[in-house]
């Protein structure tokens, strides 16, 4: 597609229930990473594909936060037993081969609210 | 640990103002420097991007100057109109992946 696409955009979940947020990269970027911003904050970084391969998960807030992006395209971050603090917009970009001379395009998000 | 800064956290100014927004960075060892723009409950724009070796990048009234040896960018934008208004997020990269250190961002209203 013409730009990075994410579904939900709204998703509002009990405590304790699981949620799984998509995002669709612009077709044929190798790059791809998942943000979550808390409210008045900036980005902070979750993890990063290169290709179907996750090569830094270091961001990851707890083993309920898992990412995946089986084939190389869409990918998938799921969060178990959703707590309060996880409230927040995440935010997928996916970029070229080479991120750092052609920077990244960010999707619209998925606000996250946690009651 | 990288560590990004932006100076005011917030900003009013009066239509055809130049704005000027701050980032500032501790680790000098960067691959590049990019400026985003994020309206509210929106994604976030790319408006410049600007490489290690650059000194700076211009885009219609949008000019970034980078000074990595000081660890500095510096957002201008000129004659500012009321459809500036929003948050400016300037964003560092430290490795080849390009994971981004953001800084919190400069809300910015331009009144008319």
């Amino acid at each position: 597609g013409a730009g990075v696409s994410q579904s939900p955009r709204y998703k509002v979940a009990k405590r304790g229930q699981d949620v799984a947020l998509r995002c669709d990269p612009i077709s044929g970027h190798v790059s791809l990473f998942w943000y979550q911003q808390a409210l008045g904050q900036g980005p902070e970084f979750l993890t990063y594909f290169q290709n179907e391969a996750q090569l830094d998960k270091s961001g990851l807030p707890s083993d309920r936060f898992f990412a995946e992006r089986p084939e190389g395209s869409v990918s998938t971050l799921k969060i178990q037993r959703t707590q309060q603090e996880d409230s927040a917009v995440y935010l997928c970009a996916s970029s070229p081969w080479d991120s750092t001379n052609y920077g990244y395009t960010f999707g619209s998000g998925t606000r996250l609210t946690v009651v | 640990k990288q560590e990004v800064t932006q100076i005011p956290a917030a900003l009013s100014v009066p239509e055809g103002e130049n704005l000027v927004l701050n980032c500032s960075f501790t680790d000098s060892a960067i691959y590049n420097l990019q400026w985003f723009r994020q309206d509210p409950g929106k994604g976030l724009t790319s408006l410049l991007l600007i490489q290690s070796s650059q000194r700076e990048q211009t885009s219609g009234r949008l000019n970034a100057s980078l000074d990595k040896s000081s660890g500095r960018s510096t957002l201008y934008i000129a004659a500012s109109q009321p459809g500036d208004s929003a948050t400016y997020l300037c964003a560092v990269t430290t490795d080849s992946w390009g994971k981004f250190q953001f800084g919190a961002g400069t809300q910015v209203v331009v009144t008319p």
